[in-house]
C-alpha cells in the first residue's frame, strides 16, 4: 500500500518568512496530492491539491510543487501570518486506491 | 469547495452508553463517506470507509460491532459508537466524496469524551 512521509514535525517562523513542508510517498499509481490545514479542534480543510499531470500550482500565499520521478511533493507558503499556525497534513491517492494516505502531520507556528 | 456537516461537535456520555454521530454532506452527494479517529497531537486514522447503500469495510483492528456504522443515503453517513467506555473518547473525523475527482472533504469533527 501507499506510505507517506511528512517533513517536519514542527516547523517554527517568524511572521513574513516563508514557509515549507515536505512530504514522499511510496506509490507511482498516486495522481491526487491534497494539503489539508487542520486548526485546533476542528476537522481538516482542502488548501490546495495537485494532480500528477501538473508540476506547479499556486494559490496566492501558497503552492505546491510535484516531482513525480522522485516521488515528493511540497508545500511553499510565503509571507506567513499567525492566522497561518495549524497542522497542515499532506496526503496521497490514486488510481491504485482513491482513499487517501495521510502524512503524520506539521505543526506550523508563525511567531507575530 | 463543498460542505460537509458533522453533528454534533462534541459529546459527553455515560461509560456503557451508545453515542450516534452524524455526517451530512450538504450540496453534493457522498457516494463515498470515511471515518476517522484522531488521537491528540496524531494523524489521522481511518475506522472504515463505506458506500451508500453497502455495507462498511472496516480496517483492520477496528470492532466492527462496537463502530456501527450506517450509509443509508446519499447525504448521510452515521457512526454509533456502541456502550462507549474512557478508551473510547477521541475526536471523530467524516469525510466525504462525491465519485468525481478525488477531493474528499471534512467534517468538523466530533470530540467524544465518555466518563
Amino acid at each position: 500500500g501507499e506510505n507517506v512521509e511528512q517533513h517536519p514535525s514542527t516547523l517554527s517562523v517568524q511572521e513574513g518568512d516563508s514557509a515549507v513542508i515536505k512530504c514522499t510517498y511510496s506509490d507511482s499509481a498516486s495522481n491526487y496530492f491534497p494539503w489539508y490545514k487542520q486548526e485546533l479542534g476542528k476537522g481538516p480543510q482542502l488548501i490546495i491539491d495537485i494532480r500528477s499531470n501538473v508540476g506547479e500550482k499556486k494559490d496566492q500565499r501558497i503552492a505546491v510543487t510535484l516531482n513525480k520521478t522522485a516521488k515528493h511533493f511540497s508545500l511553499h507558503i510565503t509571507e506567513t501570518q499567525p492566522e497561518d499556525s495549524a497542522v497542515y497534513f499532506c496526503a496521497a491517492s490514486g488510481r491504485g486506491s482513491y482513499i487517501p494516505t495521510f502524512g503524520r502531520g506539521t505543526s506550523l507556528i508563525v511567531h507575530p | 469547495g463543498a460542505v460537509v456537516s458533522q453533528h454534533p461537535s462534541w459529546v459527553i456520555c455515560k461509560s456503557g452508553t451508545s453515542v450516534k454521530i452524524e455526517c451530512r454532506s450538504l450540496d453534493f452527494q457522498a457516494t463515498t463517506m470515511f471515518w476517522y479517529r484522531q488521537f491528540p497531537k496524531q494523524s489521522l486514522m481511518l475506522m472504515a470507509t463505506s458506500n451508500e447503500g453497502s455495507k462498511a469495510t472496516y480496517e483492520q483492528g477496528v470492532e466492527k460491532d462496537k463502530f456501527l456504522i450506517n450509509h443509508a443515503s446519499l447525504t448521510l453517513s452515521t457512526l454509533t459508537v456502541t456502550s462507549a467506555h474512557p478508551e473510547d473518547s477521541s475526536f471523530y473525523i467524516c469525510s466525504a466524496r462525491d465519485g468525481g475527482p478525488a477531493e474528499a472533504f471534512f467534517g468538523q469533527g466530533t470530540r467524544l469524551t465518555v466518563v
